[in-house]
């Protein structure tokens, strides 16, 4: 079975400064891909990030960037200049099969507070 | 992009009625959507996988009677929570996969409250 840990429930930031949200994954299969999702307040989740398995390089999305170790199983959510609007609930999710595959399991969630 | 719609955002209905909830794929086609339920301060749980044409496949712990999955069309998939009880409360939130090599796409999710 695959599982998501994350072990900061909650984190704070100062504006414009950079934040690691940490995310380990246990799973057995051999390929899979590793997902980073944005909850605001409103409810709504939004797609930040993908890394497959097989990916040599570390995934990049304007600010956000995954810091994949494959070898630790953890695939850490790094947001550069942090901004008010980033205040929210940071879930990882990891897929099995390939690239974009089903069956996500979503980790217990970071909330982000960015300080003005 | 693409782009899921779930309808209603918000619902409130009395014990024991049943509500109905929309999820649409809107400008693509999704063969399977899955359906999660999440309580406040909790992580997503997947509920259900919705699968065009033939009958949902269920997460273990999940009642079929209690959430009638129907996924009638390429489009559209409803989720109905029937005898709703006041634990049946949660945000319920629903998504799709518009293609092969595309992440999971949500809709924005419903509020159900039971009273």
């Amino acid at each position: 079975a695959q599982k998501i840990t994350q072990t900061q429930p909650g984190m704070f930031v100062q504006e414009k400064e950079a934040v690691t949200l940490d995310c380990t994954y246990d799973t057995s299969d051999p390929s899979y891909g590793l997902f980073w999702y944005k909850q605001p307040s409103s409810g709504e989740m939004i797609f930040l990030i993908y890394q497959g398995s097989y990916d040599q390089q570390n995934a990049t999305e304007g600010r956000y960037s995954l810091n994949f170790q494959k070898a630790r199983k953890s695939a850490n959510l790094v947001i550069s200049a942090s901004q008010l609007g980033d205040s929210a609930m940071y879930f990882c999710a990891i897929s099995r099969g390939g690239n974009y595959g089903q069956n996500f399991v979503f980790g217990p969630g970071t909330r982000l507070s960015v300080l003005p | 992009g693409a782009v899921v719609s779930q309808h209603p955002s918000r619902v409130i209905c009395k014990s024991g009625t049943s509500v109905k909830i929309e999820c649409r794929s809107l400008d693509f086609q999704a063969t399977t959507m899955f359906w999660y339920r999440q309580f406040p301060k909790q992580s997503l749980m997947l509920m259900a996988t919705s699968n065009e044409g033939s009958k949902a496949t269920y997460e273990q712990g999940v009642e079929k009677d209690k959430f009638l999955i129907n996924h009638a069309s390429l489009t559209l998939s409803t989720l109905t929570v029937t005898s709703a009880h006041p634990e049946d409360s949660s945000f319920y939130i629903c998504s799709a996969i518009p293609a092969g090599d595309s992440p999971l796409h949500f809709g924005n999710g419903t509020r159900l409250t039971v009273t």
